[in-house]
């Protein structure tokens, strides 16, 4: 069965600051990988995908993410954090053709000043 | 373009009472999956439905629980008799047919129960 760990709950970033959030995924073949933003009250926001190809994905608002098929990871990274930025972070993984998405427990960041 | 619209967005229901909740898929979108979350976890998957048909209910609990994607209108979460572990955030989310399509969520419906 396929599993994601996220392995950080809380995560506090002074503004300004670079950013990487782990996530670590268990899955039998290539995994489709996902990370979602969410912020309080709101539904889950699409940040970035990986399907196949470049290993490095960029996404919106300045993220990028690297698969690295050996240590099993897709970590997320943005070299500035804004105060915006300020959400629950999922990472998700699924399979080819339809997509049940497995998620992980999500790392609330928090941005400060 | 609308996004996915879930309504109600806040619903209240005593125990013993029934809860529906409505999902709307973007245009185009004639995949629907329902998603609960609980308080600090996750989204855990419930059911992925295309038009008319259940395609996998494997997250689905055995008792209480049905949904639909009718031909025509939305998608339906139905909850029976509800129980205070009901009580969660239920998100939709819808894809375009074909392979490899991501998924986009609506707004959840928070389901509190009394």
């Amino acid at each position: 069965a396929q599993s994601v760990t996220q392995p950080d709950i809380h995560i506090t970033v002074s503004e300004g600051a670079s950013l990487e959030l782990r996530c670590n995924y268990s899955y039998g073949a290539t995994p489709y990988l996902f990370w979602y933003v969410q912020s309080p009250g709101q539904g889950l926001q699409l940040l970035l995908k990986y399907f196949s190809g470049d290993t490095l994905v960029q996404g919106i608002k300045g993220f990028e993410a690297e698969f690295k098929r050996s240590q099993s990871s897709f970590n997320l990274r943005k070299p500035s954090v804004h105060w915006s930025d300020a959400a629950e972070y999922f990472c998700a993984v699924g399979n080819s053709g339809y997509s049940t998405l497995t998620f992980g427990k999500g790392t609330m960041l928090l941005v400060s000043p | 373009n609308a996004g996915v619209m879930q309504n109600p967005r806040h619903l209240v229901r005593r125990r013993g009472q029934e809860a529906r909740l409505r999902c709307s898929p973007m245009k185009g979108h004639s995949h629907v999956y329902w998603y609960r979350q609980l308080p600090e976890e996750g989204l855990k998957f419930m059911v992925y439905l295309q038009k008319e048909n259940i395609i996998d209910e494997s997250g689905m609990p055995k008792e209480r629980f049905s949904a639909e994607f009718p031909k025509e209108g939305p998608s339906i979460l139905r909850i029976q008799q509800v129980v205070r572990g009901d009580s969660a955030a239920y998100f939709c989310a819808s894809s375009p047919p074909g392979g490899d399509q991501p998924q986009h969520f609506g707004d959840g419906t928070r389901l509190s129960i009394l």
